[in-house]
Formats: C-alpha cells, sequence, structure tokens
C-alpha cells in the first residue's frame, strides 16, 4: 500500500518562473492538505482540497497560489512568478473523511528560488 | 487568534523519560494530535486526544485537560532514535477546515 507521494523532491526555479508540485494521496484516502514548511518553522496550513473540490483555502495567499485536485490524476500546487519568499518545502497530507485528525504526510518538494 | 505554544528545544538522556508540553489559544477544536518529524523528513502521525485524558501507544503517550488548555506528549525509555521534533496540531471547529500546528519541539537524546 503505497503511501503519499510527492513529486518532484526537489525543484529549482528562477524568479518569475512557475512551479508546480504533484501529490498522489494514499489509496483511499479522498482529502488531500498543502502545507509549507520554513526552516526550523512549524507547518503552515495552506488549503484543504476533496475531489474536484476546495474545501478550505484561507492559508493560501492571495495571488500567485492555486491548487486543485481533479477528478483523475494527482492534486497539483501551482505556483506563479515565483519570488525568493516561496523556497520551502512544500507538503502534502491525506486522509479520509472520518479520520481528518490523523494524516499522512508525503515526503515534501523543497523548492528553491534562485 | 488561535495559536499553540511549545518549548523550542528539550534535552534528556538515552533511557529518561520526557514531557513535551503544548498550551492553545483556540475557541474550540475538536482534538489534539501530535506528530513527529525527523530532519529532512516528513511528519508522521503519533498520537491524537478527542477527549480529555490520557492516551498511551507503546512508549509514547498523550495527554489533553480542555478545561486548562494544554496537552503533552510523553515520551518513555527514550532512544537516540527519537531525536526529532515534535508538533502538536489541532483543527479549530469554528468553521473552516484548517490544521493549526505548533511551532515544534526539537528533542535530543544524548548518550
Amino acid at each position: 500500500n503505497a503511501g503519499v507521494m510527492q513529486n518532484p523532491r526537489h525543484l529549482v526555479r528562477r524568479r518569475g518562473q512557475e512551479a508546480r508540485l504533484r501529490c498522489s494521496p494514499m489509496k483511499g484516502h479522498s482529502h488531500v492538505y498543502w502545507y509549507r514548511q520554513l526552516p526550523e518553522e512549524g507547518l503552515k496550513f495552506m488549503v484543504y482540497l476533496q475531489k474536484e473540490n476546495i474545501i478550505d483555502e484561507s492559508g493560501m495567499p492571495k495571488e500567485r497560489f492555486s491548487a486543485e485536485f481533479p477528478k483523475e490524476g494527482p492534486s497539483i500546487l501551482r505556483i506563479q512568478q515565483v519570488v525568493r519568499g516561496d523556497s520551502a518545502a512544500y507538503f502534502c497530507a491525506s486522509s479520509t473523511a472520518q479520520d481528518a485528525y490523523e494524516q499522512y504526510f508525503g515526503p515534501g518538494t523543497r523548492l528553491t528560488v534562485t | 487568534g488561535q495559536s499553540l505554544e511549545q518549548p523550542s528545544e528539550v534535552t534528556a538522556v538515552e533511557g529518561a523519560i520526557v514531557q513535551i508540553n503544548c498550551t492553545y489559544q483556540t475557541s474550540g477544536f475538536y482534538g489534539l494530535s501530535w506528530y513527529q518529524q525527523h530532519d529532512g523528513g516528513a511528519p508522521t502521525f503519533l498520537s491524537y486526544n478527542a477527549l480529555d485524558g490520557l492516551e498511551e501507544t507503546g512508549r509514547f503517550s498523550s495527554f489533553l485537560s480542555r478545561s486548562d488548555s494544554y496537552g503533552y506528549l510523553l515520551l518513555q525509555e527514550l532512544q537516540m532514535k527519537d531525536s526529532a521534533s515534535y508538533f502538536c496540531a489541532v483543527t479549530p471547529n469554528t468553521g473552516g477546515f484548517k490544521t493549526i500546528f505548533g511551532a515544534g519541539t526539537r528533542l535530543f537524546v544524548k548518550a
């Protein structure tokens, strides 16, 4: 039973480029969460999605960031026109509907903006 | 606002018992979760308290007191591999589904 998968594991982008981060939830999990983590800091909630629905995006910056979880395929976190401040580790987590308090995390994508 | 406070660092010796505290300020939440994260790794779920009291899972136990706005993670028979960061987290029940994490406690286990 594969766990949560994220790719790429490391991503380098120049300022102004776009970053696309992918997340495949654990089999049987219908809920996906995205978090951002800066070095030596905790996880900051960004967005919570179910298939084809954004349920809570209260942690997403208003501009340049978007997320989707299509009917088929992985969840995508998209960052347009990246800036140096976007450099961070981005983690995806998934859960079942019943156990939302128990989230399973992917290995993360380390984004570096040069 | 909603926030969780944890000590930034704790140091203990192998074989000892250590308690990591978490105090929170949130009007209402479903329960308190704990996660472990090794350097460079992903957070992994450890424990969850929906109700007040103690939950035991092997060497790890977690406690919640809603009346005191306080919880803790207790690690027994410490091993070197327990050196990691530990995060408490809550999901407020005030609307929305965001999960709020504390800043984390770095545990250093010494021989």
